[in-house]
């Protein structure tokens, strides 16, 4: 069984199209987290959601909208698309949030905006 | 502020030989270390973690790495690489609020037979 999963896997799409990218994690886990991974490999955390309640929220355009249905599930929603979105964008979680704890991460879902 | 180094882009090692892959960190307070690994196209795997304790941690895959306060470093280490090894290592800090974990850039490992 897949412990965290994201869909799509690819996402090709045009500039200005919204799109979204959803995350699920079957660990019975509190804490869920949204990582963007740029052309040269550098990894930045974006949101993390604890029990669905947001705990961080990086610097981040307003065009992006985490949401959390309930604490198994954390969809990032994409606004208005921008060539620089084009990225690997990784879902992960752990089990409370708390300071230590290890982070499982998803299999990565490859924008590329036209 | 919390930042992580690590100061090779990539590592060179032949198949059977000791691998290290570098990483020095700047943090307030205790740190907590971590490092992954990414395979072509795929996800991050965790390989081991500092807390406190030991400093010498054991990990998957044959992997170790050692805390060193004095030094602020946490090499990580193999003795005797596979070809499979070959991949993108990253060290990674983690700070107190909301588990928010810094990455360092990342070290490609390319392990030759």
């Amino acid at each position: 069984d897949t412990a965290v999963s994201q869909t799509p896997k690819y996402l090709v799409t045009q500039m200005g199209n919204d799109k979204s990218i959803k995350c699920e994690q079957n660990l019975g886990h509190d804490t869920m987290y949204w990582y963007k991974q740029d052309s040269k490999k550098f990894l930045k955390i974006m949101f993390s959601y604890n029990n669905k309640e947001l705990i961080i929220n990086e610097t981040v355009p307003n065009r992006f909208s985490p949401k959390s249905p309930d604490k198994a599930h954390l969809n990032l929603h994409i606004n208005s698309l921008e060539l620089g979105d084009s990225a690997v964008y990784f879902c992960a979680s752990s089990q409370a949030g708390i300071r230590g704890e290890t982070q499982y991460f998803g299999p990565g879902t490859r924008l590329l905006v036209l | 502020a919390q930042s992580v180094a690590q100061p090779e882009d990539q590592v060179n090692v032949a198949e059977g030989n000791p691998l290290t892959v570098k990483c020095t960190y700047s943090v307030s307070g205790n740190p907590y270390l971590f490092w992954y690994v990414q395979y072509p196209n795929r996800g991050l795997q965790f390989l081991l973690k500092y807390i406190t304790g030991d400093n010498l941690v054991k990990g998957s895959y044959g992997f170790e790495a050692e805390f060193n306060k004095s030094q602020t470093s946490f090499h990580l280490k193999k003795p005797s690489a596979l070809v499979s090894d070959s991949a993108l290592y990253f060290c990674v800090g983690g700070q107190a609020a909301g588990n928010k974990l810094t990455f360092g850039g990342g070290t490609r490992v390319l392990v030759k037979p």
